[in-house]
């Protein structure tokens, strides 16, 4: 099946530090999705990317949609503790769009907020 | 605006009994959604449906599982004769037909199968 590939696996940094991660895929996506959950919660959705090469940005986050349609990041800039938590990129693989549009999943990156 | 709805948040059964999770969508959302998750993994796809009709089943076991979303009412998973491999926690998301791909999520069931 599908696959998103998600990196890194976790992190931990400082308050105030300015985080990356990036997810990618061998197969194309017309939508990207960051979600941010926290435990025992459901996933919230920060940012949707609908276009290639789009910049997104909500508050201290911002995501883009590469340009090759397989791959987006996100980055957290000046982080405070309420940062912490899992973050997961999705989409609909372009072949189920049309129809199903089911949702992939990468297999997040937890972030930890020294403060 | 409430959000996606999910009931119960926790539910304990017994091998071999029955499981029922609701989901109301959000307000003017005619799709639902619902996935599973494991520990330290991301959601997984089962189900996706409209009003009265399932769309995709895809992702869904065949047998024990399944799923409705009446004319009027939440949308209900049932697992029938739940085994301990079906302890998970399960989200239902809903989104509007124009926007199928952006879909929001409730707070989950964590099922617990002792």
């Amino acid at each position: 099946g599908q696959q998103l590939n998600q990196s890194p696996q976790s992190m931990f940094i400082q308050e105030g530090e300015d985080v990356s991660m990036n997810c990618t895929s061998s197969s194309i996506f017309n939508t990207w999705l960051w979600y941010k959950q926290d435990p025992g919660e459901g996933p919230v959705l920060l940012i949707a990317l609908y276009k290639a090469g789009e910049l997104t940005s909500n508050g201290r986050l911002t995501a883009q949609f590469g340009i090759t349609r397989k791959d987006s990041f996100l980055n957290i800039s000046a982080s405070i503790p309420s940062d912490v938590g899992i973050y997961f990129c999705a989409g609909p693989p372009v072949e189920t769009q049309g129809g199903s549009e089911k949702l992939v999943f990468g297999k997040g990156m937890k972030l930890t907020v020294n403060p | 605006n409430a959000g996606v709805m999910q009931n119960p948040r926790h539910l304990v059964r017994r091998r071999g009994q029955e499981a029922r999770l609701r989901c109301s969508p959000m307000k003017g959302h005619s799709h639902v959604y619902w996935y599973r998750q494991l520990p330290e993994e991301g959601l997984k796809f089962m189900v996706y449906l409209q009003k009265e009709n399932i769309i995709d089943e895809s992702g869904m076991p065949k047998e024990r599982f399944s799923a409705e979303f009446p004319k009027e009412g939440p949308s209900i998973l049932r697992i029938q004769q739940v085994v301990r491999g079906d302890s998970a926690a399960y989200f239902c998301a809903s989104s509007t037909y124009r926007e199928r791909e952006t879909q929001y999520f409730g707070p989950g069931t964590r099922l617990l199968v002792l």
